[in-house]
């Protein structure tokens, strides 16, 4: 069965500052591999998403990711931090065989303080 | 295109009530979903459909039933709600290996 970590619950860091929000996974064979963001109350939105392909993965508001298959880690990654990017940040896989359902982590709180 | 819509946001029940909470999605997607989400347990799978007239149970299916009205319609029931299924519920759709599209949620609490 896949799994999710995000090892952090909450991540602090300063406006425009490079930010990073961490993500690793346990899936059988190849990982299908997503970012999500979730304003208060409201639905979860998609950032982006590795399927195969580059390691480096570019998606929505400036936000990027890197597929690391030695690490099993797919971190999220954005260079310069912006206040409205704070938000709950939520990694979820599923298995590229077959059509299993997508497994979420707990999710990250990021903090973008001005 | 209103991509996933659900209905209704907000509902209060009492324990032993029972309802029904309706998705609906616009873009011709043959799998669907629910999802539960509680503070510090991130989503997690009640039921989902990979196609119409097929079901299948997640990771926390107790106390749930669901029905494939369609391929447009995926209805979860609570057939007699407990404290425990106080949540936010949120349905989605997606085809195979792309991203999942999320519905607004619906608040449940039960008294």
């Amino acid at each position: 069965a896949q799994s999710v970590a995000q090892p952090e619950d909450q991540v602090n860091v300063a406006e425009g500052n490079p930010l990073t929000v961490k993500c690793t996974y346990s899936v059988s064979g190849n990982p299908y591999l997503f970012w999500y963001v979730q304003y208060p109350n409201r639905g979860l939105q998609f950032l982006l998403k590795y399927i195969t392909g580059d390691n480096l993965v570019k998606g929505s508001y400036g936000f990027e990711a890197e597929f690391n298959k030695s690490q099993t880690s797919f971190h999220l990654k954005k260079p310069s931090a912006l206040v409205s990017d704070s938000a709950l940040y939520f990694c979820a896989v599923s298995a590229a065989s077959g059509n299993t359902p997508l497994v979420f982590g707990k999710g990250t709180r990021l903090s973008v303080i001005a | 295109n209103a991509g996933v819509t659900q209905t209704p946001k907000f509902q209060v029940l009492k324990t032993g009530q029972s309802m029904t909470l309706q998705c609906a999605q616009d873009m011709n997607h043959n799998s669907m979903y629910w999802y539960r989400q509680d503070p510090g347990m991130g989503l997690r799978l009640i039921y989902y459909s990979a196609s119409e007239g097929t079901t299948d149970k997640g990771e926390v299916p107790n106390g749930y039933n669901v029905s494939r009205l369609n391929k447009r319609e995926f209805s979860l029931r609570l057939e007699s709600a407990a404290p425990s299924q106080t949540s936010v519920y949120f349905c989605a759709s997606s085809v195979p290996g792309q991203g999942k599209y999320f519905g607004p949620g619906t608040r449940l609490t039960v008294l």
